[in-house]
This record gives C-alpha cells, sequence and structure tokens, in this order.
C-alpha cells in the first residue's frame, strides 16, 4: 500500500511569506505527527494528532506555527510570517495505537519537505 | 526533558564487519524505543521497534537491544555491506505522545 506522503518536496519562500506544507498519513492510521529537522540534528518534536483532534501541541516553537487536521486524515502545517531560522525539513510521521495505553506502534515516516527562508 | 545520545557519530567500516551502534537516554521511563536509518536527502526508515514489554528485535542482519534500566540500546549489524551506508537514528517515547531522537550515527561501509 502507499506510504505517507508529503508535499511540496521542496519550498523556498521569502522573509515575511506564510507557507503550508500537507502531508497524507497511511490510510487507517489514527496517530500523525510532525517533526522539525535541522541539518545535522535529529528531529524534534512538533506536535501529534489523534484523528481530528490535536492532543499535544508542547513542540511548536511560535504562535506563527499552526496545524490542522480537519477530517482526521490529511494533515496542513502552516507557518505564517516565515523567519530564516524556519528553514529545515518538516517530516510527517503516522502509526496506529500500541498495545498498551498510551503507547504508540511503529511511526513510518513521509520524504519530508525541505523549507528555505531567503 | 528526555536527552538522547548516539555514539559514535560517525563509523566507517570495511565491508563485511560486524559493527555496534548505541544509543543512551537519560529517562528511564520510556514506552518503546525505535531504530531508523535515514538516507541524504530522504525521510526515515523504520528498521525495528522494540515495544514496552520486549528487550530485543530482530531482522534479517539487524538486532537491536533494549535496557530500560541503564538507559541503553544497542543495534547490531552483521556482515554490514556498501547499502548499509546511511545515518542511523534512534528515537524513544515517552510518558506522554511525545518522541525523542537522538542525533544519530552516520556509518560508511567501505566496498
Amino acid at each position: 500500500g502507499a506510504g505517507v506522503s508529503q508535499s511540496p518536496r521542496y519550498k523556498v519562500a521569502k522573509r515575511g511569506q506564510d507557507v503550508a506544507l500537507r502531508c497524507d498519513p497511511i490510510s487507517g492510521h489514527v496517530s500523525l505527527f510532525w517533526y522539525q529537522q535541522a541539518l545535522g540534528q535529529g528531529p524534534e518534536f512538533l506536535t501529534y494528532f489523534q484523528n481530528e483532534a490535536q492532543l499535544d501541541k508542547s513542540g511548536l516553537p511560535s504562535d506563527r506555527f499552526f496545524a490542522e487536521r480537519p477530517e482526521g486524515s490529511v494533515s496542513t502545517l502552516k507557518i505564517q510570517r516565515t523567519q530564516q531560522e524556519d528553514s529545515a525539513v518538516y517530516l510527517c510521521a503516522s502509526s496506529l495505537p500500541g498495545g498498551l495505553a498510551g503507547e504508540f506502534n511503529e511511526q513510518f515516516f513521509g520524504p519530508g519537505t525541505r523549507l528555505t527562508v531567503l | 526533558k528526555q536527552e538522547v545520545t548516539q555514539i559514535p557519530a560517525a563509523l566507517s567500516v570495511p565491508e563485511g564487519e560486524n559493527l555496534v551502534l548505541n544509543c543512551s537516554f537519560t529517562d528511564s521511563a520510556i514506552y518503546n524505543l525505535q531504530w531508523f536509518r535515514q538516507d541524504p536527502g530522504k525521510g526515515l526508515t523504520s528498521l525495528l521497534l522494540i515495544q514496552s514489554s520486549q528487550r530485543e528485535q530482530t531482522s534479517g542482519r539487524l538486532n537491536a537491544s533494549l535496557d530500560k534500566s541503564s538507559g541503553r540500546s544497542t543495534l547490531y549489524i552483521a556482515a554490514s555491506q556498501p547499502g548499509d551506508s546511511a545515518t542511523y537514528l534512534c528515537a524513544v517515547q515517552g510518558p506522554r505522545n511525545q518522541f525523542y531522537f537522538g542525533t544519530g550515527t552516520s556509518l560508511t561501509v567501505i566496498p
């Protein structure tokens, strides 16, 4: 079956522009995560959805970052008034719940969107 | 905050060698640990998931072990091949919904 897809793969924005990044998770995966990965670093958690509910947004770096998943499937990460420090790869992952309460199963990642802010 | 460290940061080995990658974490209260590989310019590919009730997982030439009490996991790669060249990342799931990643080990297998 199809894996996690993200679009666009590359985005160049001028400082101050708004951008929207899309994630299509694996069909049936109720959990969806967004991560930010700076060059040479591991991914950093941004936010988590269970179906359409955003249960954790503690990793969003500022109020310029906003994520939604209105129908519990496709998710969009929006960054308003982009800054140079927002340049990074944005990764989306989806998974099924694990066997224990609160535990997640294997995460599957999309290819990422590389955002460059000039 | 959970901190995840991977040692070494880079490793270069000749083809055919067995090797071990290390992952350590500061808070032993984790649900599970997952190993990934990342190829340049690509997303993460899941290799192995060790869930809370497990201590070890195996897939082909890969074997991962987890010792929660000591805050350590190892990924063992047998008979390395040039196609194994990539960055290997470990991630732990804490009691909340967050996952914490290490900065990775960059592996080069020389033909």
